[in-house]
């Protein structure tokens, strides 16, 4: 079946620390995305990418960090940075500008 | 001011119900207009994808597009407990800044009881 596989499901962070989030998709979609989600806030972009070995900040890129050597893979890095990583951690994959995006089921990160 | 505004609810109906979502934004760039279902704890699940003003309907489900109030909505007919979730409405634009990205509401809570 294709779609998004994100891992692991719950990720715990002891202090300052980093932690990396997997998102693999076999779409062969161009477009990744990472978003977070907090409660009565919506979705919020983090980082994404339109093609391998590019990506771009979203709106609220700092104490995160991504990498994008492979099409079907684009991995988030939570750093130490970030002094408020709780969250739940959405990746998304689209085909194109002005394409539906579609989602795995998220990471929920918590602290230690 | 927020880009996209959709109420929160939460919203409580009973079964057979028409149930009806809105947002407003104000982008007039916007031109891809999106619903997504999300259950608990789970990622978004696509709905409905229209393309600039009009109506589009699958099923139970029709989305409505009015780009010149700026104001999307998306209506569900006889209304199942398998409904209840969270609804969130979704727009970009093309070109510029917009492209690729997704502007969200805040995602609006639904509850229909048998």
């Amino acid at each position: 079946d294709g779609g998004i596989t994100q891992s692991p499901k719950y990720l715990f962070r002891k202090e300052g620390q980093n932690v990396t989030l997997s998102c693999e998709q076999n779409l062969n979609h161009d477009a990744m995305y990472w978003y977070r989600q907090d409660p009565g806030q919506g979705l919020r972009l983090i980082y994404y990418s339109q093609i391998v070995n590019d990506f771009q900040k979203g709106d609220i890129a700092e104490g995160y960090s991504v990498s994008r050597e492979k099409k079907e893979s684009f991995p988030l890095t939570v750093t130490s940075a970030q002094k408020n990583p709780t969250a739940f951690y959405l990746c998304a994959s689209a085909q194109g500008n002005g394409q539906p995006q579609h989602f795995g089921d998220g990471t929920r990160l918590s602290i230690l | 001011q927020k880009e996209v505004e959709q109420d929160p609810g939460p919203l409580s109906v009973p079964e057979g119900a028409i149930v009806s979502l809105n947002c407003t934004y104000s982008n007039s760039a916007f031109q891809y207009f999106m619903w997504y279902r999300q259950y608990s704890r789970k990622g978004p699940e696509l709905l409905m994808y229209t393309y600039s003003s009009g109506n589009k309907e699958d099923g139970r489900f029709t989305a409505q597009v009015d780009k010149s109030s700026k104001y999307i909505s998306l209506f569900i007919r006889d209304s199942q407990p398998s409904d209840s979730a969270t609804y969130l409405c979704a727009m970009s634009g093309v070109g510029g800044t917009s492209y690729g990205k997704l502007t969200f509401g805040q995602g609006t809570i639904l509850t229909v009881h048998p």
